[in-house]
């Protein structure tokens, strides 16, 4: 059974940095390439960015190029994310989903969830 | 304001069907497939439609999906309590380089 499941979120102040982890479980990962989206409170997805399914390519949402980066560890089974230089308007859920081969970007599984409050 | 255009409602009694559009550009649903995302209050999204009109395991023939042009479209006929939710379409920008999303429309099955 495929798991998503993302940790590491919390509060923070702005300016500073948190990294977001997501364990995979139930398929091989490094089938997959691999996104975050996120979801402020009250609006709808934002893709943050995703990472190709060895690593070797990332592509990110304009609003956090410079600051998040993704990398993975296709042997250990994780998917991350590390932020830094937090911005209030970075408060939000934070999903790691799964992309399969051929899908045309589906994000066809996600986690519940990792809640980033970017607050002073 | 999103790249691809939805409406913010729609409604229909139970038993019967709506179709929630989507409206984008050549760089995005012009020249990439559409997916279609179903978000349950407090829920994860959870995919829908993908490739434009291709139902993953589980979700029932009551969706489907379409696309011409620049625009898609996805119909749910028979609607059912359990169909009230938001729901968005996405597609790949081939300028923009990411995934854009739709800013949504929320069901209201009256």
């Amino acid at each position: 059974q495929v798991h998503l499941v993302e940790s590491g979120g919390g509060a923070v102040q702005p300016g500073g940095s948190l990294r977001l982890s997501c364990r995979a479980s139930g398929f091989t990962l490094k089938t997959y390439a691999m996104h975050w989206v996120r979801q402020a409170p009250g609006e709808g997805p934002e893709w943050v960015g995703y990472i190709w399914h060895d690593g070797s390519n990332t592509y990110y949402a304009d609003s956090v190029k410079g600051r998040f980066t993704m990398s993975r560890d296709n042997s250990e089974n994780m998917f991350f994310l590390q932020m830094t230089s937090l911005r209030v308007e970075d408060t939000a859920v934070y999903y790691c989903a799964r992309d399969p081969p051929g899908s045309g970007w589906a994000l066809e599984s996600w986690g519940q969830g990792t809640l980033v409050t970017v607050s002073s | 304001q999103s790249v691809l255009t939805q409406p913010p409602s729609v409604s229909g009694p139970p038993g019967q069907g709506v179709i929630i559009s989507c409206s984008g550009s050549s760089s995005n649903i012009g020249t990439k497939t559409v997916n279609w995302y179903q978000q349950a209050p407090g829920a994860a999204p959870k995919l829908l439609m993908y490739k434009n009109d291709q139902r993953p395991s589980g979700v029932p023939d009551r969706f489907s999906g379409s696309k011409s042009g620049t625009s898609a479209s996805l119909a749910i006929s028979g609607l059912q309590s359990e169909d009230e939710a938001d729901y968005y379409c996405a597609a790949w920008d081939a300028i923009l380089n990411r995934v854009i999303f739709g800013g949504g429309t929320k069901l209201t099955v009256l």
